[in-house]
Protein backbone atom coordinates (compact mmCIF):
# COMPACT_ATOMS: atom_id res chain seq x y z
CA UNK A 1 0.00 0.00 0.00
CA UNK A 2 1.30 3.37 -0.89
CA UNK A 3 -0.09 5.36 1.58
CA UNK A 4 0.59 9.08 0.77
CA UNK A 5 2.98 10.00 -1.40
CA UNK A 6 4.54 13.53 -2.61
CA UNK A 7 6.22 14.68 -5.70
CA UNK A 8 8.81 15.75 -6.26
CA UNK A 9 11.06 15.31 -3.35
CA UNK A 10 13.09 17.83 -3.53
CA UNK A 11 12.93 21.50 -6.24
CA UNK A 12 14.94 24.54 -6.53
CA UNK A 13 13.05 27.40 -7.68
CA UNK A 14 13.62 30.89 -9.04
CA UNK A 15 11.93 33.71 -7.48
CA UNK A 16 9.14 34.58 -9.24
CA UNK A 17 8.47 31.34 -10.79
CA UNK A 18 5.18 29.46 -9.64
CA UNK A 19 5.39 25.96 -8.79
CA UNK A 20 3.06 22.72 -7.81
CA UNK A 21 3.76 20.58 -5.17
CA UNK A 22 1.81 16.95 -5.14
CA UNK A 23 0.20 14.64 -2.88
CA UNK A 24 -2.00 11.65 -3.38
CA UNK A 25 -3.38 9.38 -0.91
CA UNK A 26 -4.60 6.12 -1.55
CA UNK A 27 -6.44 5.53 1.89
CA UNK A 28 -9.81 7.27 1.37
CA UNK A 29 -9.31 9.51 3.54
CA UNK A 30 -11.70 12.53 4.26
CA UNK A 31 -9.46 15.48 5.40
CA UNK A 32 -6.32 16.58 4.20
CA UNK A 33 -3.54 18.81 4.88
CA UNK A 34 -0.37 20.69 3.95
CA UNK A 35 2.06 22.15 6.70
CA UNK A 36 5.73 23.54 6.46
CA UNK A 37 8.62 22.49 8.95
CA UNK A 38 11.08 25.10 9.66
CA UNK A 39 13.63 24.41 11.82
CA UNK A 40 12.94 25.96 15.46
CA UNK A 41 9.00 26.67 14.49
CA UNK A 42 8.01 23.32 14.26
CA UNK A 43 5.19 22.22 11.83
CA UNK A 44 2.66 25.25 10.64
CA UNK A 45 -0.42 24.27 9.09
CA UNK A 46 -1.03 26.32 5.20
CA UNK A 47 -4.37 24.76 4.07
CA UNK A 48 -6.58 22.09 4.73
CA UNK A 49 -9.48 20.34 3.41
CA UNK A 50 -11.74 18.47 5.57
CA UNK A 51 -13.70 16.48 2.42
CA UNK A 52 -13.39 16.60 -0.97
CA UNK A 53 -14.76 20.03 -2.32
CA UNK A 54 -13.75 21.71 0.48
CA UNK A 55 -10.62 24.10 1.58
CA UNK A 56 -9.79 26.15 4.69
CA UNK A 57 -7.04 28.52 5.64
CA UNK A 58 -4.49 27.35 8.37
CA UNK A 59 -2.26 29.15 9.93
CA UNK A 60 0.43 30.31 7.25
CA UNK A 61 -1.81 30.67 4.15
CA UNK A 62 -0.34 33.64 2.30
CA UNK A 63 1.42 32.65 -1.04
CA UNK A 64 -0.10 29.35 -1.34
CA UNK A 65 -3.24 28.21 -3.08
CA UNK A 66 -4.75 24.50 -3.26
CA UNK A 67 -7.76 22.40 -4.72
CA UNK A 68 -9.50 19.35 -3.60
CA UNK A 69 -11.40 18.51 -6.61
CA UNK A 70 -11.28 14.65 -5.51
CA UNK A 71 -10.79 12.39 -2.58
CA UNK A 72 -7.14 11.28 -3.35
CA UNK A 73 -5.34 14.29 -4.34
CA UNK A 74 -4.71 17.56 -2.76
CA UNK A 75 -2.18 19.53 -4.46
CA UNK A 76 -0.48 22.68 -3.13
CA UNK A 77 0.18 25.81 -5.72
CA UNK A 78 2.92 28.87 -5.13
CA UNK A 79 1.87 31.20 -7.91
CA UNK A 80 5.19 33.21 -7.16
CA UNK A 81 7.60 31.64 -4.70
CA UNK A 82 9.49 33.99 -2.42
CA UNK A 83 12.34 33.17 -0.58
CA UNK A 84 10.59 32.61 2.40
CA UNK A 85 9.16 29.21 1.41
CA UNK A 86 11.93 27.97 1.62
CA UNK A 87 10.88 25.07 3.48
CA UNK A 88 10.24 21.19 4.36
CA UNK A 89 6.91 20.86 3.00
CA UNK A 90 4.40 17.75 4.86
CA UNK A 91 1.28 16.91 3.45
CA UNK A 92 -0.93 14.96 5.73
CA UNK A 93 -4.55 12.97 5.39
CA UNK A 94 -6.63 11.56 8.17
CA UNK A 95 -9.78 9.80 7.92
CA UNK A 96 -12.33 12.03 9.39
CA UNK A 97 -10.85 15.64 11.87
CA UNK A 98 -10.99 13.69 14.85
CA UNK A 99 -8.17 10.76 14.10
CA UNK A 100 -4.51 11.20 14.04
CA UNK A 101 -2.84 12.26 10.77
CA UNK A 102 -0.85 10.18 8.37
CA UNK A 103 2.28 12.10 6.38
CA UNK A 104 3.73 11.93 3.76
CA UNK A 105 7.87 11.63 3.24
CA UNK A 106 7.94 15.42 2.51
CA UNK A 107 9.28 18.24 -0.58
CA UNK A 108 12.11 20.05 0.45
CA UNK A 109 12.18 23.41 -1.67
CA UNK A 110 14.23 25.72 -1.69
CA UNK A 111 13.60 29.26 -3.95
CA UNK A 112 16.45 31.40 -4.83
CA UNK B 1 -3.08 31.74 17.77
CA UNK B 2 -2.02 28.86 19.99
CA UNK B 3 1.64 28.61 22.54
CA UNK B 4 2.75 24.78 22.75
CA UNK B 5 5.91 24.79 24.58
CA UNK B 6 8.41 21.83 24.79
CA UNK B 7 12.34 21.58 25.60
CA UNK B 8 14.27 21.87 22.34
CA UNK B 9 16.86 19.15 23.39
CA UNK B 10 16.92 16.41 25.83
CA UNK B 11 20.46 13.74 26.22
CA UNK B 12 19.88 10.14 28.02
CA UNK B 13 21.74 6.50 28.16
CA UNK B 14 20.60 3.83 26.26
CA UNK B 15 18.42 2.08 28.85
CA UNK B 16 17.34 4.74 30.62
CA UNK B 17 14.23 6.74 31.29
CA UNK B 18 13.44 10.49 29.50
CA UNK B 19 10.44 12.62 30.15
CA UNK B 20 9.91 14.72 27.32
CA UNK B 21 7.27 17.66 29.21
CA UNK B 22 4.63 19.70 27.23
CA UNK B 23 2.43 22.47 27.89
CA UNK B 24 -0.15 24.59 25.95
CA UNK B 25 -2.14 27.06 25.83
CA UNK B 26 -4.73 26.87 22.79
CA UNK B 27 -8.38 27.93 21.79
CA UNK B 28 -10.18 24.63 22.94
CA UNK B 29 -9.21 21.32 23.73
CA UNK B 30 -9.76 18.40 21.38
CA UNK B 31 -6.78 15.99 21.84
CA UNK B 32 -3.22 16.25 22.02
CA UNK B 33 -0.96 13.85 20.57
CA UNK B 34 2.79 13.30 20.06
CA UNK B 35 4.50 12.07 16.71
CA UNK B 36 8.16 10.76 16.29
CA UNK B 37 10.03 12.10 13.82
CA UNK B 38 13.24 10.85 12.68
CA UNK B 39 15.91 13.01 11.02
CA UNK B 40 15.10 13.93 7.62
CA UNK B 41 11.73 11.91 7.43
CA UNK B 42 8.19 12.06 8.26
CA UNK B 43 6.45 12.56 11.63
CA UNK B 44 4.72 9.31 12.90
CA UNK B 45 1.57 9.14 15.38
CA UNK B 46 2.93 7.48 18.75
CA UNK B 47 -0.18 8.39 21.47
CA UNK B 48 -3.32 10.51 21.69
CA UNK B 49 -4.95 12.12 25.21
CA UNK B 50 -8.45 13.44 25.26
CA UNK B 51 -9.20 12.67 28.33
CA UNK B 52 -6.58 13.18 32.16
CA UNK B 53 -4.77 10.15 33.06
CA UNK B 54 -1.90 7.83 31.45
CA UNK B 55 -1.85 6.06 28.06
CA UNK B 56 0.73 3.23 27.83
CA UNK B 57 1.61 1.58 24.84
CA UNK B 58 4.66 -0.55 25.32
CA UNK B 59 7.90 1.78 26.00
CA UNK B 60 6.31 4.85 25.63
CA UNK B 61 3.61 6.06 27.86
CA UNK B 62 1.75 9.83 27.52
CA UNK B 63 -0.06 11.60 30.44
CA UNK B 64 -2.54 14.67 30.14
CA UNK B 65 -3.77 17.15 32.95
CA UNK B 66 -6.52 19.57 31.16
CA UNK B 67 -6.67 21.47 34.05
CA UNK B 68 -2.51 22.53 34.07
CA UNK B 69 -2.36 22.22 30.29
CA UNK B 70 0.46 19.66 30.51
CA UNK B 71 1.86 16.56 29.05
CA UNK B 72 4.43 14.56 29.09
CA UNK B 73 5.83 11.84 26.69
CA UNK B 74 7.81 8.98 28.59
CA UNK B 75 10.42 6.91 26.80
CA UNK B 76 11.41 3.69 29.30
CA UNK B 77 14.37 1.29 28.27
CA UNK B 78 16.19 3.88 25.44
CA UNK B 79 17.42 2.28 22.04
CA UNK B 80 19.61 3.84 19.86
CA UNK B 81 16.94 3.92 17.57
CA UNK B 82 14.74 6.02 20.11
CA UNK B 83 17.39 8.76 18.66
CA UNK B 84 14.74 11.22 16.91
CA UNK B 85 12.16 14.58 17.22
CA UNK B 86 8.80 14.31 19.44
CA UNK B 87 6.57 16.71 18.42
CA UNK B 88 3.52 17.56 20.59
CA UNK B 89 0.69 18.33 18.85
CA UNK B 90 -2.89 19.87 20.61
CA UNK B 91 -5.88 19.72 18.38
CA UNK B 92 -8.25 22.75 18.98
CA UNK B 93 -11.78 23.91 19.14
CA UNK B 94 -11.88 23.72 15.46
CA UNK B 95 -10.11 20.39 14.87
CA UNK B 96 -6.90 21.58 13.47
CA UNK B 97 -3.62 20.49 14.94
CA UNK B 98 -0.89 23.04 16.37
CA UNK B 99 2.85 21.88 16.91
CA UNK B 100 4.90 22.60 19.31
CA UNK B 101 9.08 22.85 17.73
CA UNK B 102 9.59 20.15 19.01
CA UNK B 103 12.20 18.24 21.21
CA UNK B 104 15.29 16.51 19.40
CA UNK B 105 15.88 13.53 22.11
CA UNK B 106 19.40 11.77 21.18
CA UNK B 107 20.51 8.73 23.24
CA UNK B 108 23.77 7.50 23.88
CA UNK B 109 25.22 4.04 24.47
Amino acid sequence: TAGITQAPTSQILAAGRSMTLRCTQDMRHNAMYWYRQDLGLGLRLIHYSNTAGTTGKGEVPDGYSVSRANTDDFPLTLASAVPSQTSVYFCASSPGTMNEQFFGPGTRLTVL
Amino acid sequence: GQNIDQPTEMTATEGAIVQINCTYQTSGFNGLFWYQQHAGEAPTFLSYNVLDGLEEKGRFSSFLSRSKGYSYLLLKELQMKDSASYLCAVRDGDYKLSFGAGTTVTVRA
